[in-house]
């Protein structure tokens, strides 16, 4: 595999459940980053980890909890989503975090998840 | 307050014209910008970058973008589209310290027709 990918690709899940999305990089980057993309809304970034640290956390509820367990995986749990938590998930990598060219992003194709 | 702003949210061309895609951003810090594309149900995927150097970048699938820091602009172009450039493009920029926190603008959808 290449690049970035995630699973599941889609996600239909209740309030009540709890489920993982799962993010993989195979370009030895070494930051990883959660998005969520809502309809008619700029992209929102939710986390971000730099060597397994998470250096940015953006107001994020806490129904939302991640887990980058090594820079090649990056986890979202959930659990108790409200429906307007529907939305598109986009995982993304970059070589780096600090600036720079090495900072750029390169997206997977996103989970799209919808809470009934 | 730090923003990107696309001002067009749909724009539709014809296949073979020529596009300009419009972003304008405010950031206190040096940016550096990136232009992105997003087919339905895919994920980002990066056309270019500004990051210092030349201003007119040139990207992947014939797109070019020009950075202007008079008018803070970072404006997307191409001298002749075809039906598969038709998606949604995001502008973003980041700055130095900004830990990996790009500012999307909401994003131009691109139709073309035949």
């Amino acid at each position: 595999e290449t690049g970035v990918t995630q699973t599941p690709r889609h996600l239909v899940m209740g309030m009540t459940n709890k489920k993982s999305l799962k993010c993989e990089q195979h370009l030895g980057h070494n930051a990883m980053y959660w998005y969520k993309q809502s309809a008619k809304k700029p992209l929102e970034l939710m986390f971000v980890y730099s060597l397994e640290e998470r250096v940015e956390n953006n107001s994020v509820p806490s129904r939302f909890s991640p887990e980058c367990p090594n820079s090649s995986h990056l986890f979202l749990h959930l659990h108790t989503l409200q429906p307007e938590d529907s939305a598109l998930y986009l995982c993304a990598s970059s070589q780096a975090v600090g600036g720079g060219p090495g900072e750029t992003q390169y997206f997977g194709p996103g989970t799209r998840l919808l809470v009934l | 307050a730090q923003s990107v702003t696309q001002p067009d949210i749909h724009i539709t061309v014809s296949e073979g014209a020529s596009l300009e895609l419009r972003c304008n951003y405010s950031y206190g810090a040096t940016p550096y910008l990136f232009w992105y594309v997003q087919s339905p149900g895919q994920g980002l995927q990066l056309l270019l970058k500004y990051f210092s150097g030349d201003t007119l970048v040139q990207g992947i699938k014939g797109f070019e973008a020009e950075f202007k820091r008079s008018q803070s602009s970072f404006n997307l172009r191409k001298p002749s589209v075809h039906w598969s450039d038709a998606a949604e493009y995001f502008c973003a920029v980041g700055a130095v310290g900004s830990q990996g926190n790009l500012i999307f603008g909401k994003g131009t959808k691109l139709s073309v027709k035949p």
